[in-house]
């Protein structure tokens, strides 16, 4: 079936420096890619997304890119912020046919000043 | 827009009580998941509702959860009776499956706690 693996955590960085959470997935056919963010006590929140192979999508200064060769899609930031601590999470999600999110298993960042 | 909306944000309940959670899903858009999270598993997905119809409850792990949707900006979750192991953060969302965005949206959850 289809699935999404991430890094361990958790991350610790110092802030300002870079970020990279790797993510794998397998799935049949070509998914759309998601990073959500969860900051402490809150929801889920979309950060970026990419539909197709090569697409980047970006955030609040996150990206991430659709890499089909290598069914990647790693999440980077040149200089994160202690506003960054969270957990990140990766999913994919078919195109057609029954749309659910697939989740990994999340991957939490701590900034420290 | 006013985003997925649940209710309550926080229930402390007493084991074998009856729990009900709420969704009002953004308006417009058809399809609503229920998903859990705990530390243990992960998120994972109880049900997936398009055009108010229940398409996959695989995911409700036993009889003492229900779902329903009755129309389209309602549904609700229900533990009957609750357990400890229960206990979790339950995320409600919604997507608008024909529209040109293929986003799923969720609400910011229902911390529940069964003591």
């Amino acid at each position: 079936g289809d699935s999404v693996t991430q890094m361990e955590g958790p991350v610790t960085l110092s802030e300002e420096a870079f970020l990279t959470i790797n993510c794998t997935y397998t799935a049949t056919g070509y998914p759309s890619l998601f990073w959500y963010v969860q900051y402490p006590g809150e929801g889920l929140q979309l950060l970026l997304k990419a539909t197709k192979a090569d697409d980047k999508g970006s955030n609040k200064g996150f990206e991430a890119t659709y890499r089909k060769e290598t069914t990647s899609f790693h999440l980077e930031k040149g200089s994160v912020q202690v506003s960054d601590s969270a957990v990140y999470f990766c999913a994919l999600r078919k195109n057609t046919g029954f749309q659910k999110l697939v989740f990994g298993t999340g991957t939490r960042l701590l900034v420290s000043p | 827009d006013a985003g997925v909306i649940q209710s309550p944000r926080h229930e402390v309940t007493e084991m074998g009580q009856e729990v009900t959670l709420r969704c009002k899903p953004i308006s417009g858009h058809n399809s609503l998941f229920w998903y859990r999270q705990t530390m243990m598993r992960g998120l994972e997905l109880l049900i997936y509702f398009n055009n108010n119809v229940p398409i996959d409850d695989s995911g409700m792990p036993e009889d003492r959860f229900s779902a329903k949707m009755p129309n389209a900006s309602f549904s609700t979750l229900k533990i009957q009776p609750s357990e400890p192991r229960d206990s979790a953060v339950y995320f409600c969302a919604s997507i608008d499956t024909g529209g040109s965005g293929n986003t799923i949206y969720f609400g910011e959850g229902s911390w529940l706690t069964v003591v």
